[in-house]
């Protein structure tokens, strides 16, 4: 019944390393974006794609690739981790990107760094 | 260029009392604003949100906030602090910028409720 899921919740990793996240939502949405939580739990948009097409990307190193397979999916992969990409990433989904329907959000993907 | 700002990054009030959390925002043109709840270690939940009908708006867990055009602001409230409300609570505003659609917060108010 998960309206939002994101696997892994928890992601201990070294530096250097590349690891994804993924990210499925079942609401029939058109809309996904990717979201970070800083270690001040300030919230900034990552990325959102609609229909499988990238709408945003904001000012993120190019190591942050986003890939969208279908609209049900969108996947954060990260190259040459470093210890600045400790945070928690959220993922959310709306019907679409233009209306004001609710976003719904994944519990989080706690990533560290070491 | 859409923002928002949350006054005071640490509200703490006693259970039973009234919970005040502020938000002001600043927009060039009508905004659609937010208010969620992260409980700790989870994901966001929508409280409630303003899309320019009513200026009071009722969400969950007894919250409501006001629109205010002329004080640019939307403070969230509850007349009587649970145990259960401690948590962090974003405002938001979504952005206008063409197709876009992605939320703008605030930095978040921590909430305690103390016995």
């Amino acid at each position: 019944d998960t309206a939002v899921s994101q696997t892994p919740k928890y992601l201990v990793t070294q530096m250097g390393n590349d690891k994804s996240i993924k990210c499925e939502q079942n609401l029939g949405h058109d809309t996904m974006y990717w979201y970070k939580q800083d270690s001040k739990k300030f919230l900034k948009i990552m990325f959102s794609y609609n229909n499988k097409e990238l709408i945003i990307n904001e000012t993120v190193p190019n190591r942050f690739s986003p890939k969208s397979p279908d609209k049900a999916h969108l996947n954060l992969h990260i190259n040459s981790l470093e210890l600045g990409d400790s945070a928690v990433y959220f993922c959310a989904s709306s019907q679409d990107p233009t209306s004001v329907k609710t976003q719904y959000f994944g519990p989080g993907t706690r990533l560290l760094v070491l | 260029a859409q923002s928002v700002t949350q006054l005071g990054s640490h509200v703490s009030v006693s259970e039973g009392a009234l919970v005040l959390l502020r938000c002001n925002y600043s927009s060039s043109v009508p905004p659609y604003l937010f208010w969620y709840v992260q409980y700790p270690n989870q994901g966001l939940q929508l409280l409630l949100k303003y899309t320019s009908a009513a200026t009071l708006v009722k969400g969950i867990n007894g919250f409501e906030a006001e629109f205010k055009k002329s004080e640019t602001s939307f403070h969230l409230t509850t007349p009587s602090a649970h145990m259960s409300d401690a948590a962090e609570y974003f405002c938001a505003v979504r952005n206008y910028g063409g197709s876009q659609g992605n939320l703008i917060f605030g930095k978040g108010t921590k909430l305690s409720v103390k016995p």
